[in-house]
């Protein structure tokens, strides 16, 4: 099942803060984070395993609450840099098979 | 990381036509990824490609239409066969990264693909 991301846009004034949310019906033992520039490819910003610990790009960081199955991606003090597409891509099992099943995607303007 | 080339990087082709697109990696990799991503839509998988083996098809996704060939460990290409205009979009490839962080993914750059 496809990961649900919420909000589906966000308009920000640069410094600004903003939350980005990514839930699974399905136990989740990983979600990864990216970021899509338009016209470019998904970069890797970072990646939430079960279990582990709260996870920091730069001033960009995010949790993963295992009780609710939902990732949280934080921007803070956001930059015109952060303007993108985020995707979350969500992993149920740490088998062999290590697909990404990916969120719709939020896009994200920061603004001057 | 990984640095990933895709060729070509676009192409306009006309239907029932087959394009093969290429994906080099700078490293040794074992699993490979192709995507196809509609202008402003999400990635949607479709096969998982390791080098030995057959690749992993998504649903929806078939061997015939998209044969996948992984001949070594730093290469892949995939073919869109007999094209409609249904298959115009960006196909990726991501290689899974071999960094400090688990299994992360690498992009390709992308091929932009136009049927007529």
């Amino acid at each position: 099942q496809q990961p649900v991301q919420s909000p589906q846009a966000v308009i920000l004034r640069e410094g600004e803060d903003a939350v980005i949310n990514c839930s699974s019906s399905k136990a989740l033992y990983s979600v990864h984070w990216y970021r899509q520039k338009h016209g470019e490819a998904p970069v890797f910003l970072m990646i939430l395993l079960k279990g582990g610990e709260q996870m920091r790009h730069e001033k960009i960081s995010a949790s993963f609450n295992e009780k609710k199955q939902q990732s949280s991606l934080y921007l803070t003090a956001s930059q015109l840099s952060y303007s993108g597409t985020y995707f979350c891509g969500t992993e149920w099992d740490a088998g062999n098979n290590r697909k990404l099943i990916w969120g719709l995607g939020t896009s994200l303007a920061v603004n001057p | 990381s990984a640095v990933i080339s895709q060729k070509p990087s676009r192409d306009i082709c006309q239907r029932g036509t087959s394009l093969t697109i290429q994906c080099q990696v700078d490293s040794q990799v074992t699993m490979m990824f192709w995507y196809r991503q509609q202008p402003g839509q999400s990635l949607t998988l479709i096969a998982t490609a390791n080098q030995g083996s057959e690749a992993t098809y998504e649903s929806g996704f078939v061997i015939d239409k998209f044969p996948i060939s992984r001949p070594n460990l730093t290469f892949s290409t995939l073919t869109v066969s007999n094209m409609s205009p249904e298959d115009s979009s960006i196909y990726l490839c991501s290689v899974e990264g071999t960094g400090r962080t688990y299994n992360e993914q690498f992009f390709g750059p992308g091929t932009r693909l136009t049927v007529l």
